[in-house]
């Protein structure tokens, strides 16, 4: 079945250095490709998404290329900053099961990021 | 308008009671989805409603029962709960078609006593 696997954490950098979290995928066709982050006591929130091979999502300084070759989708910050520590989910729309509406999400077991001053 | 609604934010109750969470969205989603989440492991599918229809059912045990009345509302009726069922609890919507990403509201942290 499809499936996400994410670079383990916790990661802890120092403000102002460059972030990559590993995401790789398997799935059966073209999946949708997101990354969620859930700051402490929050739901979670779509950081960015990309739906096609050699699409980049990008949001906050937050950037992820769908490569279709390595099949992955590495989360990328240049500078990242106190404010970024958070849970990060890679996650890859999953085949619909019944109808043609609403796909299941599958999930990455997430990276915990911490950012120090 | 990308808000999801649910209440209540924490939730309190013994093994005895009945409780029900709420969902509300209006951003014209036609499929609305229960998720468990336990702290720092990813959200676990527990129902998802397309069309007002449930659609998936994870193997949920029946003491979770869900309800969706109209196209923006969603409820989870709780009954006879174990405190393993602690958890925060997430409610999301979709446009709906294949790929598309779901919205998450801010959840209802359940606890079990």
């Amino acid at each position: 079945g499809d499936s996400v696997t994410q670079m383990e954490g916790p990661v802890t950098l120092s403000e102002e250095a460059f972030l990559t979290i590993n995401c790789t995928y398997t799935a059966t066709g073209y999946p949708s490709l997101f990354w969620y982050v859930q700051y402490p006591g929050e739901g979670l929130q779509l950081l960015l998404k990309a739906t096609k091979a050699d699409d980049k999502g990008s949001n906050k300084g937050f950037e992820a290329t769908y490569r279709k070759e390595t099949t992955s989708f590495h989360l990328e910050k240049g500078s990242v900053q106190v404010s970024d520590s958070a849970v990060y989910f890679c996650a890859l729309s999953g085949l619909i099961m019944i109808y043609n509406q609403g796909g299941k999400l599958i999930f990455g077991q997430g990276t915990e990021l911490s950012v120090k001053p | 308008d990308t808000e999801v609604t649910q209440t209540p934010k924490h939730l309190v109750m013994g093994m005895t009671n009945k409780k029900s969470l709420k969902c509300e969205q209006h951003m014209g989603h036609r499929a609305m989805y229960w998720y468990k989440q336990k702290a720092k492991k990813p959200p676990e599918l527990m129902f998802v409603y397309s069309y007002e229809k449930l659609s998936i059912n994870e193997s949920v045990p029946s003491r979770f029962s869900p309800e969706c009345p109209n196209s923006s509302l969603l409820n989870l009726h709780l009954h006879a709960l174990q405190p393993e069922d602690s958890a925060l609890y997430l409610c999301a919507s979709s446009q709906g078609l294949r790929g598309r990403e779901q919205y998450f509201g801010p959840g209802t942290r359940l606890t079990v006593t």
